[in-house]
């Protein structure tokens, strides 16, 4: 089952360049997310999205822009990338706000920096 | 904001034997609590969750607890299998607030030994 897709499945650049990993959902779903987990497993919101309203996490870095044309997509850019922002980046979905469905996981983007 | 703390960050168990993955959170308008299961290589997936309202949620051998006075809650798998074998995460959030950003603890890794 694919209802969140995102892609490339891996990307792997050098300092300095910018990228995008793109995320669609076909459930319909009114939230979506992205997550970050590094190489300890940690996952750390980075941004939600509802209704054109973007809820921006204080610790993510402004090279960080999340795009959201409609509400099934949201897209992440990452500019100037540095050798810290190799990760896995989850693009994660919702109905209203997780009250009235859980959280589903795209399976991920392993981002590597050199 | 909320914080979530899990415990242990290692589990070994014998196959058939029980697993209980602990969890505290600190923010007490938290309402729902998820667990996730994240095999290697793949998304993380929801397995059980449980909502404020009830103290206890069980699913054949995995089982929720809930104590909102104390502000934890617990992951109980009986019977364990080599499949049970993974990193399992839980997770907080107020989903009628601030969009219904999931706050992770940073994940338990589960081995179970045939």
């Amino acid at each position: 089952d694919t209802a969140v897709s995102q892609t490339p499945k891996y990307l792997v650049t050098q300092m300095g360049n910018d990228k995008s990993i793109k995320c669609e959902q076909n459930l319909g779903h009114d939230t979506m997310y992205w997550y970050k987990q590094d190489s300890k497993k940690f996952l750390k919101i980075m941004f939600s999205y509802n209704n054109k309203e973007l809820i921006i996490n204080e610790t993510v870095p402004n090279r960080f822009s999340p795009k959201s044309p409609d509400k099934a997509h949201l897209n992440l850019h990452i500019n100037s990338l540095e050798l810290g922002d190799s990760a896995v980046y989850f693009c994660a979905s919702s109905q209203e706000g997780l009250s009235n469905s859980p959280l589903h996981f795209g399976n991920g983007t392993r981002l590597t920096v050199t | 904001g909320e914080n979530v703390e899990q415990h242990p960050s290692t589990l070994s168990v014998q196959e058939g034997d029980s697993a209980v993955i602990k969890c505290t959170y600190s923010d007490s308008a938290s309402n729902y609590f998820p667990w996730y299961k994240q095999e290697l290589g793949k998304r993380p997936q929801l397995i059980i969750d449980i909502r404020s309202n009830v103290g206890e949620k069980k699913d054949q051998r995995i089982a929720v607890t809930l104590n909102k006075t104390a502000k934890h809650f617990s992951l109980h798998i009986t019977e364990t299998q080599p499949e049970d074998s993974a990193v399992y995460f839980c997770a907080a959030s107020n989903y009628g607030g601030s969009q219904g950003n999931l706050i992770f603890g940073k994940g338990t890794k589960l081995s179970v030994k045939p």
